[in-house]
């Protein structure tokens, strides 16, 4: 089981550009969700998808940002038109079954490193 | 509003010696803490977490409500535990986790 895994690992795009972050959770789970971690500051929630199905949002800018998880595929969280303020660290985890973090572990991908120039 | 404190940006004790990270917390209801660690090159992971009340790698956290911490623990440092160290919390029932921003830990030889 390779785990979580997540391309690509750096991403550089102009402002203006779209960015496309790529999370494929570990084999047999079908929970997935995004963080995002600012330079100097901890990883802060962003949403929470099940297959086809987005649970909680809550953590989404209320522009710009998307997120999908297919029935087939990967999934992806999508920032349109960057900005600078967008290049942060993005991690994705997943869990196997209910999303309470107190009974399935979330298990962290390596992360994918955006700059926007 | 939930927070995660980590007063400490940066550790060092030297190998052998106690080590404590402190985490307070901030929720209005009863949450569930975690400790997240990342090893140099490595993806976060799980350390422990307080309902288990384990001992993984000879650590320990503690939940104290009245002082709202949830402070890490490990009575002698090893080199191998020099790292980043994350608190997070979450509420009953919710699906995410709120971190901290982390506490780096260097043991020294």
């Amino acid at each position: 089981n390779a785990g979580v895994m997540q391309n690509p690992r750096h991403l550089v795009r102009r402002r203006g550009q779209e960015a496309r972050l790529r999370c494929s959770p570990m084999k047999g789970h079908s929970h997935v969700y995004w963080y995002r971690q600012l330079p100097e500051e901890g990883l802060k929630f962003m949403v929470y998808l099940q297959k086809e199905n987005i649970i909680d949002e809550s953590g989404m800018p209320k522009e710009r940002f998307s997120a999908e998880f297919p029935k087939e595929g990967p999934s992806i969280l999508r920032i349109q038109q960057v900005v600078r303020g967008d290049s942060a660290a993005y991690f994705c985890a997943s869990s196997r079954t209910s999303g309470d973090p107190s009974y399935n572990e979330q298990f962290f991908g390596p992360g994918t490193r955006l700059t926007v120039l | 509003a939930q927070r995660v404190t980590q007063p400490e940006k940066l550790l060092s004790v030297f190998k052998g010696a106690p080590v404590e990270l402190k985490c307070n917390y901030s929720y209005s209801g009863s949450p569930e803490l975690f400790w997240y660690v990342q090893y140099s090159r490595q993806r976060l992971q799980l350390l422990l977490r307080h309902i288990s009340r384990e001992s993984i790698k000879g650590f320990t956290a503690d939940l104290n409500k009245g002082e709202t911490s949830f402070h890490l623990k490990k009575p002698f440092a090893q080199e191998e535990d020099s790292a980043m160290y994350y608190c997070a919390l979450t509420g009953t029932g919710a699906n995410n986790l709120f971190f901290g921003t982390g506490t780096r830990l260097t043991v020294i030889p």
